[in-house]
C-alpha cells in the first residue's frame, strides 16, 4: 500500500469557482478524516466519515462544503464559490476503528483563491 | 473545552543540542497523545504516540516524550539534534471513542543552527 494519496497537490482558482479534492485512503482503513490548515496554524478537523457514513462535522464546514465517501473507500471534498478565506492546505487520514492505532495523513492539497 | 496548547512559537537550537518542546492539552477523558512532524508544503509525518501503558514513549528519528497526567503534558524531547530536525512539529489528543479525531496545537517551528 502506497499511504493515504490526495489529488491534486495544489490548485489554484479564482474567486466564485467550485472545487473538488480527492482522497484515497490506505486500503484496509474504515475511517476517513478531512482538516484544514491554515498558514502557522495546527490542523482543524472538518469531517469525518466511517466506510460511507459521515458520523462528525465541525461547525468549521459551511454550507459551500460537502463531502462525500459514496462506497466507503475514496472520499471527496467540494467547495462551492470559493472565497479568499478558503485558502488553506486540505489534509486527508485515514485510520483503523481498531484501538490504539494512528491516523496516517495525505501529502495535501494545498488550494489558493485569487 | 478540549484543546492543546504549544506555549512555544519558534524554537532556535544549536546542531548537537538537546531539544524540548513543550505540549500541554485540556481533554474530558484519557486521551491518545501524538506528535507529528511537518517539513514545508508537506503533509504530517508521525514522530510518536501514547496511548496507555509505559509513559515514556520512543518514536522515530531519536525523539522521546513523557506523558505526564498530573501536569496534563506531553513534551517531546531529544538528546542532540541534527540539522535535518528543522521543521514544524505539532502535538495532537484524540481518544478513539470520540470517533478518533484529532485536536493540534498551533506548532513549534524548530529551526537549528549549524
Amino acid at each position: 500500500d502506497t499511504g493515504v494519496s490526495q489529488d491534486p497537490r495544489h490548485k489554484i482558482t479564482k474567486r466564485g469557482q467550485n472545487v473538488t479534492f480527492r482522497c484515497d485512503p490506505i486500503s484496509e482503513h474504515n475511517r476517513l478524516y478531512w482538516y484544514r490548515q491554515t498558514l502557522g496554524q495546527g490542523p482543524e478537523f472538518l469531517t469525518y466519515f466511517q466506510n460511507e457514513a459521515q458520523l462528525e462535522k465541525s461547525r468549521l464546514l459551511s454550507d459551500r462544503f460537502s463531502a462525500e465517501r459514496p462506497k466507503g473507500s475514496f472520499s471527496t471534498l467540494e467547495i462551492q464559490r470559493t472565497e479568499q478565506g478558503d485558502s488553506a492546505m486540505y489534509l486527508c487520514a485515514s485510520s483503523s476503528t481498531v484501538p490504539n492505532t494512528e491516523a496516517f495523513f495525505g501529502q495535501g492539497t494545498r488550494l489558493t483563491v485569487v | 473545552a478540549q484543546s492543546v496548547t504549544q506555549p512555544d512559537i519558534h524554537i532556535t537550537v544549536s546542531e548537537g543540542a538537546s531539544l524540548e518542546l513543550r505540549c500541554n492539552y485540556s481533554y474530558g477523558a484519557t486521551p491518545y497523545l501524538f506528535w507529528y512532524v511537518q517539513s514545508p508544503g508537506q503533509g504530517l509525518q508521525l514522530l510518536l504516540k501514547y496511548f496507555s501503558g509505559d509513559t515514556l514513549v520512543q518514536g522515530i528519528k531519536g525523539f522521546e516524550a513523557e506523558f505526564k497526567r498530573s501536569q496534563s503534558s506531553f513534551n517531546l524531547r531529544k538528546p542532540s539534534v541534527h540539522w535535518s530536525d528543522a521543521a514544524e512539529y505539532f502535538c495532537a489528543v484524540g481518544a478513539w471513542n470520540q470517533g478518533g479525531k484529532l485536536i493540534f496545537g498551533q506548532g513549534t517551528e524548530l529551526s537549528v543552527k549549524p
